[in-house]
């Protein structure tokens, strides 16, 4: 088992719909979350962290976390083709330092204008 | 004001050659962290650096593989005697002076190796 899990899509969503990422982890342990958004042949950039059960919300990005259930997932409200590009869930565990994230292999998510 | 800067973007060798990759950092950032995604994987961490200094290598394979961060020019990522299994994209990130979580990682677009 990985330790985060994310589908790899592509999910494909119309122009102005809300796109739905989600992630699982399997360390308990974790506690730290992080989304990062990748364009091809780019960099990864950081784009929401989240530490604690809920919603967060940024702009059109909305975090969820339920450490119960070991999910993390992000929404993207109002999705705009710019928004096409793969999107890593990442993970910091406990015991780790906080330089040291373990990544998913990403959903790649793509709007259709 | 330039990025972290990774060169060469795309490298091929073929087995048993070496690898030398670059990187660096922000301007103001003294700390390096160089993580490997292999292909349909997600990236992991290989190895942090301050200057002159190995900080946590606790990600890098035991052999073939050493990194450093001189005192001055870019940190290198080295691989030596490359296999297949060395083909990955190899991303390099640096965070400021004293500043070393998630949040304050910037990275770079990452260097393609390719074993043929």
């Amino acid at each position: 088992q990985k330790e985060v899990e994310q589908n790899s899509g592509p999910l494909s969503v119309p122009e102005g719909a809300i796109a739905s990422l989600n992630c699982t982890y399997s360390d308990r342990g974790s506690q730290s979350f992080f989304w990062y958004r990748q364009y091809s042949g780019k960099s990864p950039e950081l784009i929401m962290s989240i530490y604690s059960n809920g919603d967060k919300e940024d702009g059109r990005f909305t975090a969820q976390l339920n450490k119960a259930s070991q999910y993390v997932s992000l929404l993207i409200r109002d999705s705009q083709p710019s928004d096409s590009a793969t999107y890593l869930c990442a993970v910091k565990r406990d015991e780790d330092s906080s330089y040291k994230l373990i990544f998913g292999s990403g959903t790649r998510l793509l709007v259709r204008p | 004001n330039a990025g972290v800067m990774q060169n060469p973007r795309h490298l091929v060798r073929r087995r048993g050659q070496e690898a030398r990759l670059r990187c660096s950092p922000m301007k103001g950032h003294s700390h390096v962290y160089w993580y490997r995604q292999l292909p349909e994987e997600g990236l992991k961490f290989m190895v942090y650096l301050q200057k002159e200094n190995i900080i946590d290598e606790s990600g890098m394979p035991k052999e073939r593989f050493s990194a450093e961060f001189p005192k001055e020019g870019p940190s290198i990522l080295r691989i030596q005697q490359v296999v297949r299994g060395d083909s990955a994209a190899y991303f390099c990130a640096s965070s400021p002076v004293g500043m070393a979580g998630a949040n304050v990682l910037t990275f770079g677009a990452g260097s393609r190796l390719t074993v043929l």
